[in-house]
């Protein structure tokens, strides 16, 4: 998608290891998302950022961290990859919250822990 | 707990037919709730945003009713296409700020020709 691209798109891991997905920007946007798709489930929201440096968590932040050192790069962690956390793995940006502000998501990363 | 159901889970069509998709929400307050259009691989795509005062929103063939009384969307689709296919996202936010999505499990469409 224009404007936002997730490195790598896929990855195949083993349990235990540390795992970083990128999500990167170049529209200068102030919010950026990491969400988890799973069969079934709805979208949920893992960390978001709001700025350089400020970050918070989300519905299922558990086991993940996240980083944003500038505001075109958004990191997610995974300290010691589980199988629970095989996943897709999707990336969104917002100039700003609210209504009148559409959300543009990444293509997303497969990540698989075997 | 704020929930977002849709229905069908899929649906199969064929080319140029119109169909309906569902869904029902309990989120409260409500604030805005979106569609989003989403292909095999990729990520999804706005395709509406409605808020409270809004009844319809039209992009194209793709065609969003909001019923805030009874929390319904539909999300109608004329003269279906071969691209049609996809899953369709219906998300629920009960402010303006983005962390708080609730999303729907999505719909899947086939349109076969």
């Amino acid at each position: 998608d224009a404007g936002i691209t997730q490195s790598p798109r896929h990855k195949v891991t083993e349990t235990g290891t540390p795992v970083t997905l990128r999500c990167h920007q170049t529209e200068n946007h102030r919010y950026m998302y990491w969400y988890r798709q799973d069969p079934g489930h709805g979208l949920r929201l893992i960390h978001y950022s709001y700025g350089v440096k400020d970050t918070d968590k989300g519905e299922v932040s558990d086991g993940y961290s996240v980083s944003r050192s500038k505001t075109e790069d958004f990191l997610l962690t995974l300290e010691s990859a589980t199988s629970s956390q095989t996943s897709v793995y999707f990336c969104a940006i917002s100039e700003l919250a609210g209504a009148n502000y559409g959300y543009t998501f990444g293509s997303g990363t497969r990540l698989t822990v075997v | 707990k704020n929930q977002v159901e849709q229905s069908p889970q899929s649906l199969i069509i064929l080319e140029g037919k119109n169909c309906t998709l569902q869904c029902n929400y309990t989120v409260s307050p409500f604030s805005n709730l979106r569609w989003y259009k989403q292909d095999t691989g990729r990520g999804p795509v706005s395709l509406t945003i409605m808020t409270f005062s809004e009844n319809t929103k039209s992009n194209g063939r793709y065609t969003a009713t909001l019923d805030a009384d009874t929390k319904q969307s539909s999300l109608h689709i004329t003269a279906s296409q071969l691209s049609d296919s996809a899953s369709y996202i219906c998300v629920v936010s009960p402010d303006n700020y983005g962390q708080n999505f609730v999303f729907g499990p999505g719909t899947r469409l086939s349109v076969l020709p």
